[in-house]
């Protein structure tokens, strides 16, 4: 069974910039997250997708951040435009059931983002 | 509003040691408590989750065991080995954050 893909793996871009990252899940998957973890830090979750639906995207700093998951399969999440403190691995993971305790998440290898 | 703590955030040991990684959370109305692996460049592993009714889970040599009233679970690695060098992170999911909710790691280096 393949796991969750994302790309790309490395991106350096120069503040202001904008930026976009993809994750496919595993096939089937109903439920998919995006996560940000800032070197020596724990993931932070910054959404939630159920099928298509925005669970929870209390975290997600909307002003700049946006996230899609169209046909509720593949997701993109962007940014625009990119500050300093964005530097950080954008990890995807994605559950089979809809979300909560009871359903395992699987993770992505991340992106790296560094934000000059 | 839960918040999870590893200490230390690295530790070094010689092979073959027994060793324990600490793993505290604040809230202890907690669902489940989840030990991950993260290898430098790639995603998280999970290598134990113990539900809030049980006491402990074992996979070959870890073994994860959860203590919700004082707030605490430990991870002790058995006959520790270089390919054991790596970064462990403890998740909790709680009904008041409704996520998971992870500490910051500790960073395991393994010496032959």
């Amino acid at each position: 069974e393949a796991g969750v893909a994302q790309s790309p793996r490395y991106k350096i871009i120069e503040k202001r910039q904008s930026v976009a990252f993809w994750c496919n899940p595993i096939s089937g998957h109903a439920t998919l997250y995006w996560y940000q973890q800032i070197l020596g830090q724990g993931p932070k979750l910054l959404i939630q997708f159920q099928n298509n639906g925005v669970v929870d995207d209390s975290q997600l700093p909307k002003d700049r951040f946006s996230a899609e998951r169209l046909k509720g399969v593949d997701s993109t999440l962007k940014i625009q435009p990119a500050k300093l403190e964005d530097s950080a691995v954008y990890l995807c993971a994605s559950s089979l059931g809809l979300g909560g305790p009871h359903n395992e998440q699987f993770f992505g290898p991340g992106t790296r983002l560094t934000v000059l | 509003k839960q918040e999870v703590t590893q200490i230390p955030a690295a530790l070094s040991v010689p092979e073959g040691e027994n060793l324990v990684l600490n793993c505290s959370f604040t809230d202890s109305a907690i669902y489940n408590l989840q030990w991950f692996r993260q290898d430098p460049g790639k995603g998280l592993t999970s290598l134990l989750l113990i539900q809030s009714s049980q006491r402990e889970q074992t996979s070959g040599r870890l073994n994860a065991s959860l203590d919700k009233s004082s707030g605490r679970s430990t991870l002790y690695i058995a006959a520790s080995q270089p390919g054991d060098s790596a970064t462990y992170l403890c998740a909790a999911y709680s009904g008041s954050a409704r996520q998971l909710t992870f500490g910051s790691g500790t960073q395991l280096t393994v010496l032959p």
